[in-house]
Protein backbone atom coordinates (compact mmCIF):
# COMPACT_ATOMS: atom_id res chain seq x y z
CA UNK A 1 0.00 0.00 0.00
CA UNK A 2 1.25 3.46 -0.83
CA UNK A 3 1.84 5.97 2.43
CA UNK A 4 4.24 7.69 4.42
CA UNK A 5 6.01 5.94 7.30
CA UNK A 6 7.46 8.07 9.73
CA UNK A 7 10.27 6.02 12.36
CA UNK A 8 10.22 5.32 15.01
CA UNK A 9 6.99 5.73 16.48
CA UNK A 10 8.29 6.97 20.04
CA UNK A 11 12.17 8.44 20.47
CA UNK A 12 13.77 9.71 23.72
CA UNK A 13 16.95 11.97 23.61
CA UNK A 14 19.28 12.77 26.14
CA UNK A 15 19.99 16.64 26.39
CA UNK A 16 22.80 17.31 24.18
CA UNK A 17 22.18 14.48 21.70
CA UNK A 18 21.47 15.10 18.34
CA UNK A 19 18.76 12.67 17.27
CA UNK A 20 16.96 11.99 13.73
CA UNK A 21 13.57 11.39 12.74
CA UNK A 22 12.67 8.96 9.36
CA UNK A 23 10.54 9.87 6.79
CA UNK A 24 9.65 8.12 3.48
CA UNK A 25 7.04 7.62 1.18
CA UNK A 26 6.38 5.49 -1.61
CA UNK A 27 3.81 7.92 -3.37
CA UNK A 28 5.95 9.37 -5.74
CA UNK A 29 5.11 13.23 -4.00
CA UNK A 30 7.31 15.76 -5.00
CA UNK A 31 6.68 18.14 -2.24
CA UNK A 32 7.45 16.93 1.68
CA UNK A 33 7.14 18.47 4.77
CA UNK A 34 7.86 18.35 8.44
CA UNK A 35 4.98 20.10 11.66
CA UNK A 36 5.76 19.67 14.82
CA UNK A 37 2.97 19.49 17.27
CA UNK A 38 2.85 20.85 20.56
CA UNK A 39 -0.03 19.84 23.05
CA UNK A 40 -3.35 21.96 22.43
CA UNK A 41 -1.33 23.59 19.49
CA UNK A 42 -1.89 23.77 16.05
CA UNK A 43 0.95 22.20 13.54
CA UNK A 44 4.19 24.78 12.92
CA UNK A 45 6.24 24.21 9.82
CA UNK A 46 9.71 23.00 9.96
CA UNK A 47 10.91 22.45 6.91
CA UNK A 48 9.88 21.82 2.89
CA UNK A 49 11.18 20.39 0.11
CA UNK A 50 9.47 20.87 -3.50
CA UNK A 51 11.80 18.79 -5.22
CA UNK A 52 15.26 16.81 -4.76
CA UNK A 53 18.33 18.39 -3.45
CA UNK A 54 16.68 21.31 -2.33
CA UNK A 55 14.63 22.68 0.50
CA UNK A 56 13.32 25.91 2.65
CA UNK A 57 12.76 26.95 6.12
CA UNK A 58 9.52 27.28 7.74
CA UNK A 59 8.44 29.29 10.54
CA UNK A 60 10.28 27.34 13.58
CA UNK A 61 13.77 25.94 11.49
CA UNK A 62 16.09 27.03 14.22
CA UNK A 63 17.67 23.96 15.80
CA UNK A 64 16.47 21.57 12.87
CA UNK A 65 18.18 20.53 9.79
CA UNK A 66 17.02 18.58 6.74
CA UNK A 67 18.23 17.09 3.92
CA UNK A 68 16.68 15.77 0.45
CA UNK A 69 18.63 13.19 -1.41
CA UNK A 70 16.06 11.09 -2.41
CA UNK A 71 12.16 11.77 -3.45
CA UNK A 72 11.23 9.49 -1.43
CA UNK A 73 13.21 10.39 1.69
CA UNK A 74 13.01 13.62 3.86
CA UNK A 75 14.70 13.20 7.88
CA UNK A 76 15.04 15.52 9.55
CA UNK A 77 17.70 16.05 12.44
CA UNK A 78 16.96 17.47 16.03
CA UNK A 79 20.28 18.59 16.85
CA UNK A 80 21.14 20.18 20.11
CA UNK A 81 20.81 24.27 19.41
CA UNK A 82 17.04 23.34 19.42
CA UNK A 83 16.33 24.08 23.17
CA UNK A 84 12.95 22.25 23.71
CA UNK A 85 12.61 19.72 21.68
CA UNK A 86 10.22 17.51 22.77
CA UNK A 87 6.88 16.99 20.62
CA UNK A 88 5.20 15.37 18.36
CA UNK A 89 6.42 15.64 14.78
CA UNK A 90 4.33 14.87 11.92
CA UNK A 91 6.19 14.42 8.35
CA UNK A 92 4.09 15.23 5.22
CA UNK A 93 4.09 14.78 1.49
CA UNK A 94 2.21 16.14 -1.67
CA UNK A 95 2.31 15.99 -5.56
CA UNK A 96 2.22 19.75 -5.28
CA UNK A 97 0.86 21.31 -8.61
CA UNK A 98 -3.14 20.94 -9.28
CA UNK A 99 -3.27 18.14 -6.21
CA UNK A 100 -3.22 20.25 -3.30
CA UNK A 101 -3.95 17.69 -0.29
CA UNK A 102 -0.71 16.66 2.30
CA UNK A 103 -0.71 13.01 3.53
CA UNK A 104 0.40 12.49 6.88
CA UNK A 105 2.66 9.73 8.48
CA UNK A 106 1.42 8.47 12.13
CA UNK A 107 4.13 11.03 13.90
CA UNK A 108 7.09 10.60 15.90
CA UNK A 109 6.97 11.25 19.65
CA UNK A 110 10.10 12.64 20.61
CA UNK A 111 11.19 13.33 24.58
CA UNK A 112 14.17 14.98 26.42
CA UNK A 113 15.13 12.95 29.14
CA UNK B 1 -0.39 36.19 4.39
CA UNK B 2 -2.27 32.95 4.95
CA UNK B 3 -3.96 32.08 8.10
CA UNK B 4 -6.92 30.07 9.14
CA UNK B 5 -8.76 30.80 12.07
CA UNK B 6 -10.91 27.86 13.96
CA UNK B 7 -13.78 28.52 17.06
CA UNK B 8 -12.02 27.75 20.00
CA UNK B 9 -12.44 24.65 21.75
CA UNK B 10 -12.90 22.26 23.24
CA UNK B 11 -16.25 21.34 21.85
CA UNK B 12 -18.49 18.73 24.07
CA UNK B 13 -21.85 17.06 22.56
CA UNK B 14 -24.32 14.29 23.53
CA UNK B 15 -24.14 11.63 20.77
CA UNK B 16 -26.71 12.09 18.00
CA UNK B 17 -26.25 16.25 18.63
CA UNK B 18 -25.75 18.43 15.52
CA UNK B 19 -22.10 19.52 15.16
CA UNK B 20 -20.60 23.14 13.58
CA UNK B 21 -17.11 24.30 13.78
CA UNK B 22 -16.04 27.39 12.11
CA UNK B 23 -13.46 28.13 10.27
CA UNK B 24 -12.17 31.15 8.28
CA UNK B 25 -9.52 32.03 6.38
CA UNK B 26 -7.36 34.44 4.94
CA UNK B 27 -5.77 34.08 1.75
CA UNK B 28 -4.97 36.09 -1.79
CA UNK B 29 -6.18 34.30 -4.96
CA UNK B 30 -8.08 31.32 -4.54
CA UNK B 31 -7.10 28.07 -2.31
CA UNK B 32 -7.92 25.15 -1.70
CA UNK B 33 -9.70 24.65 2.08
CA UNK B 34 -9.30 20.88 3.71
CA UNK B 35 -10.59 19.20 7.37
CA UNK B 36 -8.52 17.21 8.76
CA UNK B 37 -8.95 14.48 11.62
CA UNK B 38 -6.86 13.66 13.75
CA UNK B 39 -7.31 10.93 16.72
CA UNK B 40 -5.18 10.26 19.64
CA UNK B 41 -1.74 9.67 18.61
CA UNK B 42 -1.85 9.62 15.30
CA UNK B 43 -1.17 11.46 12.50
CA UNK B 44 -3.82 13.91 10.32
CA UNK B 45 -6.34 11.81 8.16
CA UNK B 46 -7.74 13.67 4.88
CA UNK B 47 -11.53 14.50 5.96
CA UNK B 48 -12.67 16.37 3.18
CA UNK B 49 -11.88 18.89 0.89
CA UNK B 50 -12.84 21.62 -1.69
CA UNK B 51 -11.05 23.28 -4.47
CA UNK B 52 -13.46 26.35 -5.63
CA UNK B 53 -16.23 28.54 -4.28
CA UNK B 54 -19.28 27.14 -3.64
CA UNK B 55 -18.00 23.42 -3.94
CA UNK B 56 -19.00 21.15 -0.89
CA UNK B 57 -16.96 18.41 0.48
CA UNK B 58 -18.62 15.66 1.97
CA UNK B 59 -16.87 12.49 3.82
CA UNK B 60 -18.22 10.32 6.55
CA UNK B 61 -21.56 12.59 7.44
CA UNK B 62 -19.47 15.57 7.74
CA UNK B 63 -19.64 18.51 5.44
CA UNK B 64 -18.29 22.14 4.22
CA UNK B 65 -19.17 24.16 1.71
CA UNK B 66 -16.26 26.74 0.16
CA UNK B 67 -17.94 30.00 0.80
CA UNK B 68 -16.00 32.84 -0.72
CA UNK B 69 -18.08 35.59 -0.30
CA UNK B 70 -17.82 35.07 3.57
CA UNK B 71 -14.28 33.27 3.71
CA UNK B 72 -15.39 30.60 5.65
CA UNK B 73 -15.63 27.02 5.69
CA UNK B 74 -17.68 26.30 8.19
CA UNK B 75 -17.63 22.01 9.21
CA UNK B 76 -20.97 20.37 10.17
CA UNK B 77 -22.23 17.17 10.97
CA UNK B 78 -26.00 16.01 11.49
CA UNK B 79 -25.71 13.21 14.29
CA UNK B 80 -22.49 12.86 15.53
CA UNK B 81 -21.19 9.78 17.25
CA UNK B 82 -18.58 9.22 20.20
CA UNK B 83 -16.27 7.62 17.70
CA UNK B 84 -16.02 11.51 16.03
CA UNK B 85 -14.33 12.58 18.90
CA UNK B 86 -11.03 13.73 17.91
CA UNK B 87 -9.17 17.09 16.92
CA UNK B 88 -10.30 18.60 13.52
CA UNK B 89 -8.17 20.84 11.80
CA UNK B 90 -9.01 23.30 8.90
CA UNK B 91 -6.25 24.35 6.36
CA UNK B 92 -5.45 26.21 3.03
CA UNK B 93 -3.42 25.75 0.11
CA UNK B 94 -3.01 28.92 -1.35
CA UNK B 95 -1.62 27.58 -4.95
CA UNK B 96 -3.73 24.60 -5.66
CA UNK B 97 -3.67 24.10 -9.42
CA UNK B 98 -1.53 27.29 -9.56
CA UNK B 99 2.45 27.18 -11.10
CA UNK B 100 3.83 27.43 -7.54
CA UNK B 101 3.91 24.56 -5.01
CA UNK B 102 1.84 25.64 -1.83
CA UNK B 103 2.58 25.14 1.72
CA UNK B 104 -0.41 24.03 3.52
CA UNK B 105 -1.64 26.33 6.60
CA UNK B 106 -3.47 25.42 9.52
CA UNK B 107 -5.95 26.66 12.59
CA UNK B 108 -4.77 25.64 15.73
CA UNK B 109 -7.30 23.18 16.05
CA UNK B 110 -11.01 22.45 17.46
CA UNK B 111 -11.10 19.11 20.19
CA UNK B 112 -14.21 17.65 19.97
CA UNK B 113 -15.90 15.35 22.83
CA UNK B 114 -18.58 13.16 22.00
CA UNK B 115 -20.36 11.44 25.31
CA UNK B 116 -22.45 9.02 25.00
Amino acid sequence: DGGITQSPKYLFRKEGQNVTLSCEQNLNHDAMYWYRQDPGQGLRLIYYSQIVNDFQKGDIAEGYSVSREKKESFPLTVTSAQKNPTAFYLCASSMGRGLAEAFFGQGTRLTVV
Amino acid sequence: GNSVTQMEGPVTLSEEAFLTINCTYTATGYPSLFWYVQYPGEGLQLLLKATKADDKGSNKGFEATYRKETTSFHLEKGSVQVSDSAVYFCALNPNAGGTSYGKLTFGQGTILTVHP
